[in-house]
């Protein structure tokens, strides 16, 4: 069973400030991994993914995520977020027997204060 | 114009009554999704469909049915709706296995 786990429901930070949403998945073959990003009553849209390579991954607006296959995660970062950065961040994996299938975590609602 | 469109954007609807969700898209991307979306459960993923009717259940299939007869249009069917399908619905589509997927900006539905 494929699932995937994002710890931090809410987090607060203030413009300017670094921050790191985290993402842990449970699954012990090869694996899709990307994050994506919902503003307030809009639908979500694609940031990152991983598949294989260089574990850090460079995606849109600053942000980049990590894979550690030793640590089961893959943790999005941005090293200095603006107040538009608000918003529900989603990570989601796909298996490769079943790259189809699309699972997303809960998801983590960034706060950026001015 | 890559562009996924749903249809209506909120809706309210009786405890019985047949409910229908349409999805459009303009990219001709095989596959296509209906997710709901719940405060505190993330999405979840109701049907996804290969292309015209190729159709397979997701993770909560129960109380919904789907229809693809062209491509570019992917409707979700809730039989005499409940009240606990009261939610927000998104529909998506990708170009395939494993590619990005482009979100419609949801409808929120509510079951009285």
């Amino acid at each position: 069973t494929q699932t995937v786990s994002q710890s931090d429901a809410h987090v607060t930070v203030f413009e300017g400030d670094s921050v790191e949403l985290r993402c842990n998945y449970s699954y012990g073959g090869s694996i899709y991994l990307s994050w994506y990003i919902q503003h307030h009553g809009r639908g979500l849209q694609f940031l990152l993914k991983y598949y294989s390579g260089n574990p850090v991954v460079q995606g849109v607006n600053g942000f980049e995520a990590e894979f550690s296959k030793s640590d089961s995660s893959f943790h999005l970062r941005k090293a200095s977020v603006h107040w538009s950065d608000s918003a529900v961040y989603f990570c989601a994996v796909s298996l490769d027997t079943n790259a189809y299938k699309v699972i997303f975590g809960k998801g983590t609602h960034l706060h950026v204060l001015p | 114009d890559m562009k996924v469109t749903q249809m209506p954007r909120y809706l309210i609807k009786r405890m019985g009554e047949n409910v229908l969700l349409e999805c459009g898209q303009d990219m001709s991307h095989e596959t296509m999704y209906w997710y709901r979306q719940d405060p505190g459960l993330g999405l979840q993923l109701i049907y996804i469909s290969y292309d015209v009717d190729s159709n397979s259940e997701g993770d909560i299939p129960k109380g919904y049915r789907v229809s693809r007869k062209k491509r570019e249009h992917f409707s979700l069917i809730l039989d005499s709706a409940k009240t606990n399908q009261t939610s927000v619905y998104f529909c998506a589509s990708s170009p395939g296995s494993a590619e990005t997927l482009y979100f419609g900006s949801g409808t929120r539905l509510t079951v009285l």
